[in-house]
């Protein structure tokens, strides 16, 4: 499974628009990027998924450039209530099985 | 509501009692994973099961960590002579397939406190 690094924890304000950017250098060409989203006392949450280009949703935009080596999450206009955990995560399409969660990016509004 | 449901929330043990954690997952949902969240930290696999089959369980810490699903719905996590390195929250997640593209749905967990 290819390892994923983010930042730590970003700051930001209410209204701005939040990008968290997720480094896979060693994704393979069956491998997919998820985020989920963690609150405080909950699960994950998923909150989009995609292969390559552009992905939208009601949530946020996932963008992976043509190398996929690297993808990012945007969220439009956060709120208080986006802060939480949000995690990237690669997995191999078709795999079963486990996937693997790493630290996380803390996101504080 | 059609969640996935963990019992207890809550659970306090003394340093050397057996425990057991209850995990209902999606009706219908063939995957069901448990997890292990310490504090600060990002979910650790555990165990997988596809129906009643335990395919994966690579990353049960030690043997006094069993895991069953018997009729391929509700899951237990049993923890044996529980050590305070146990103490964390344990997640259950469930996904109506067998590959891991599926979303997954997470439960709220069991926080586990061991004294």
């Amino acid at each position: 499974l290819a390892k994923t690094t983010q930042p730590i924890s970003m700051d930001s304000y209410e209204g701005q628009e939040v990008n968290i950017t997720c480094s896979h250098n060693n994704i393979a060409t069956n491998d997919y990027i998820t985020w989920y989203q963690q609150f405080p006392s909950q699960g994950p949450r998923f909150i989009i998924q995609g292969y390559k280009t552009k992905v939208t949703n009601e949530v946020a935009s996932l963008f992976i450039p043509a190398d996929r080596k690297s993808s990012t999450l945007s969220l439009p206009r956060v709120s208080l209530s986006d802060t939480a955990v949000y995690y990237c995560l690669v997995g191999e399409t078709g795999n079963t099985g486990k996937l693997i969660f790493g630290q996380g990016t803390t996101l504080q509004v | 509501g059609a969640g996935v449901s963990q019992s207890p929330r809550y659970k306090v043990a003394k340093r050397g009692q057996d425990v057991a954690l209850r995990c209902d997952p999606i009706s219908g949902h063939v995957s069901l994973f448990w997890y292990q969240q310490a504090l600060g930290q990002g979910p650790e696999f555990l165990t997988y099961f596809q129906n009643e089959a335990q395919l994966d369980k690579s990353g049960l810490p030690s043997d006094r960590f069993f895991a069953e699903r018997p009729e391929g719905s509700v899951s237990t996590l049993k923890i044996q002579r529980t050590q305070q390195e146990d103490s964390a929250v344990y997640l259950c997640a469930s996904s109506l397939g067998q590959i891991s593209s599926e979303k997954l749905f997470f439960g709220s967990g069991t926080q586990l406190s061991v004294l």
